[in-house]
């Protein structure tokens, strides 16, 4: 059974429209996540949710909206979609309560908007 | 705030060679410290991490860290390249409050045969 598992793989859209990337964990962690890995490979967070609650939103464009239904579950929307908005993007999942464990993370969707 | 910097984005070996990828860590605490790869068009995998348990931890495929709190630095090295270790490595540490994975810029391994 996958672990974390994204859906779509691949999405190509054309720019200005809205689309969503669903995220699902089978661990049972409590806190889940959304990274963006641009051309360069460099990752970088954009949300984290404890519990079905943002805890963290880096400075990311409010035409991005995370959604997490239940715990098990984090949907990500965007509305408007730019060029820039080209990425990889991956979901993650962690229990909160210890430090040494690591993130697991999805397969990814690549996003192309052209 | 936690952060890791890794030095060089692309390391080339030749197949057989020792394999040494460098990451220094900037933590005010005692970090916790991992080691990622990632296969082309794949998602990130784990190698390896430290958690104060051992400062030499070993992973999996043949690759090991050492912690060495005194250079505060966690390279991953292997002793012998193989043609599939071609891949992105990342460093990552938790920040306080055990909220965030924050990643360095990763490296990208080449193997020559």
């Amino acid at each position: 059974d996958t672990a974390v598992s994204q859906t779509p793989k691949y999405l190509v859209t054309q720019m200005g429209n809205d689309k969503s990337i669903k995220c699902e964990q089978n661990l049972g962690h409590d806190t889940m996540y959304w990274y963006k890995q641009d051309s360069k490979k460099f990752l970088k967070i954009m949300f984290s949710y404890n519990n079905k609650e943002l805890i963290i939103n880096e400075t990311v464009p409010n035409r991005f909206s995370p959604k997490s239904p239940d715990k098990a579950h984090l949907n990500l929307h965007i509305n408007s979609l730019e060029l820039g908005d080209s990425a990889v993007y991956f979901c993650a999942s962690r229990p909160t309560d210890r430090g040494g464990t690591e993130a697991f993370f999805g397969q990814g969707t690549r996003l192309t908007v052209v | 705030a936690q952060s890791v910097t890794q030095l060089g984005s692309h390391v080339s070996v030749s197949e057989g060679a020792l394999v040494l990828l460098r990451c220094n860590y900037s933590s005010s605490v005692p970090p916790y410290l991992f080691w990622y790869v990632q296969y082309p068009n794949q998602g990130l995998q784990l190698l390896l991490k430290y958690t104060s348990a051992a400062t030499l931890v070993k992973g999996i495929n043949g690759f090991e860290a050492e912690f060495k709190k005194s250079e505060t630095s966690f390279h991953l090295t292997k002793p012998s390249a193989h043609m599939s270790d071609a891949a992105e490595y990342f460093c990552a540490v938790i920040n306080t409050g055990f909220q965030k994975l924050v990643f360095g810029t990763g490296t990208r391994l080449l193997v020559s045969p």
